[in-house]
């Protein structure tokens, strides 16, 4: 079974600073999918950023970007220019592709707060 | 605009007394899921239907059950609430189950157990 782990319970950064949450996974398999997901407080989730496995160049979606590490099997994602509004919990996630018919592993979660 | 609909956002409810939890979508996906989330956790999947295919997680409780009439609307019934059953419930649907499909969640209905 794959896992999925944050590390980070808690992040904070500064509006306009950069920050970096980290996110490392457990798979045997070769070809996956990567999500970032962010949930602001009481809102719904919504995705940020994804990534396939077998694409080596780093996905990016304006301010978000994301460092993969296959062989590390790391997955970190960087905010750039932080916003007020990027204050939420940001949930990693892994996806098989093996059997087209498979669902989401989440980690714990990383709460960032935002200060002015 | 909403897409993902989830009601009520709060739900109280009392020890033992059936409730039952509602979504709908206007994304015409085929597949819906039903999540629980306990405070400061990760988003637990409990079963999901794919059309009208129900697909149950190992380690679901009996006590959560779920209905699909139609591919609009999914209801979550927890048949005899325990204290340990307070949390968000998070509704989700997606188009099918392709690796990189996107989920879209609804705004989560908040289970208060007294």
């Amino acid at each position: 079974a794959q896992t999925v782990t944050q590390s980070q319970p808690e992040m904070s950064v500064q509006e306009a600073e950069t920050v970096t949450l980290s996110c490392t996974y457990d798979t045997s398999e070769s070809d996956y999918y990567l999500f970032w997901y962010k949930q602001p407080p009481s809102r719904q989730m919504i995705l940020v950023i994804r990534q396939e496995a077998y694409k080596q160049q780093n996905a990016t979606e304006n301010r978000f970007s994301v460092n993969f590490q296959k062989a590390a099997k790391s997955f970190s994602l960087k905010i750039s220019d932080s916003q007020l509004g990027d204050a939420a919990m940001y949930f990693c996630a892994y996806r098989s592709v093996n059997s087209g018919y498979s669902t989401l592993t989440f980690g714990k979660g990383t709460m960032l707060l935002v200060s002015p | 605009d909403a897409m993902v609909i989830q009601n009520p956002r709060y739900q109280v409810t009392q020890f033992g007394k059936p409730v039952t939890l509602s979504c709908s979508q206007t994304l015409n996906h085929n597949v819906m899921y039903w999540y629980q989330q306990k405070s400061s956790q990760a988003p637990k999947l409990l079963f999901h239907y794919y059309d009208k295919d129900f697909n149950n997680e190992a380690d679901t409780p009996d006590n959560f059950q779920s209905r699909r009439p139609n591919t609009s609307f999914c209801f979550l019934d927890i048949r005899s609430p325990g204290l340990g059953d307070a949390a968000m419930y998070l509704c989700a649907t997606s188009r099918d189950m392709a690796g990189e499909e996107t989920q879209y969640f609804g705004p989560g209905t908040r289970l208060l157990v007294l």
